[in-house]
């Protein structure tokens, strides 16, 4: 199984809402990432977790949160977003820690946020 | 960070074969260059990765020069479905290794 599943695959949300986007892999990976992607543009990472500790933070704004419970599930807990924040949000894994050589990198399909 | 240089874009017809470069001049000796393909409102796919001379698989081939400064991604025989977006990584460890370029948007015509 080399998938990594994403959910929800669309998000609607105002700028008061708190909602949470899922990942989940089940492939043994021991680092975990999510991105961010707005159109035509590429994706930028926001999140690393190795061996479920994040280790690296790009300088993310602390209205998204994320959390890494098990080596399997990562989520990003959204609150106070701004419209500015829509983008289709990415979700990877691989099976080194970030901190060693980074081979391949799986992506799943995303989460379109739309922030109104 | 290892920045990368890919052309905007390029056009191509069924069949033929692209050749789609990557200009890395600062690459450091622990660097991996990897390339990942993207559809609309898809995730990044793994293509093929290399450290040097010349790298092949089922879908690609990765040219990669003796200095290393660049990087060609060879596409053999392109189909419609080959049209997407195609990114250059260059990096080792860490957020190096993390960091896509502009991404060089591939059209194939019939």
């Amino acid at each position: 199984d080399t998938e990594v599943t994403q959910t929800p695959k669309h998000l609607v949300m105002g700028m008061t809402n708190k909602k949470s986007l899922k990942c989940e892999q089940h492939m043994g990976h021991r680092a975990m990432y999510w991105y961010k992607q707005k159109a035509k543009k590429p994706p930028e990472l926001m999140f690393v977790y190795s061996y479920e500790k994040l280790s690296i933070n790009e300088s993310v704004p602390s209205r998204f949160s994320p959390e890494c419970p098990n080596s399997s599930l990562l989520n990003l807990h959204l609150h106070a977003l701004q419209p500015e924040d829509s983008a289709l949000y990415l979700c990877a894994s691989s099976q080194a820690p970030v901190e060693s050589l980074v081979k391949t990198q799986y992506f799943g399909p995303g989460t379109r946020l739309l922030v109104l | 960070l290892a920045k990368t240089t890919q052309p905007i874009s390029m056009d191509s017809y069924e069949g033929q074969e692209v050749n789609i470069t990557c200009s890395h001049n600062n690459i450091a000796t622990n660097d991996y260059i990897t390339w990942y393909q993207q559809f609309p409102s898809q995730g990044p796919r793994f293509i093929i990765q290399g450290y040097k001379t010349k790298v092949t698989n089922e879908v690609a081939s990765l040219f990669i020069p003796a200095d290393r400064k660049s990087s060609t991604l060879s596409l053999p025989r392109v189909s419609l479905s080959d049209t997407a977006v195609y990114y250059c990584l260059v990096g080792g460890a860490g957020r190096r290794a993390l960091t896509f370029g502009s991404g060089t948007r591939l059209q194939v015509q019939p």
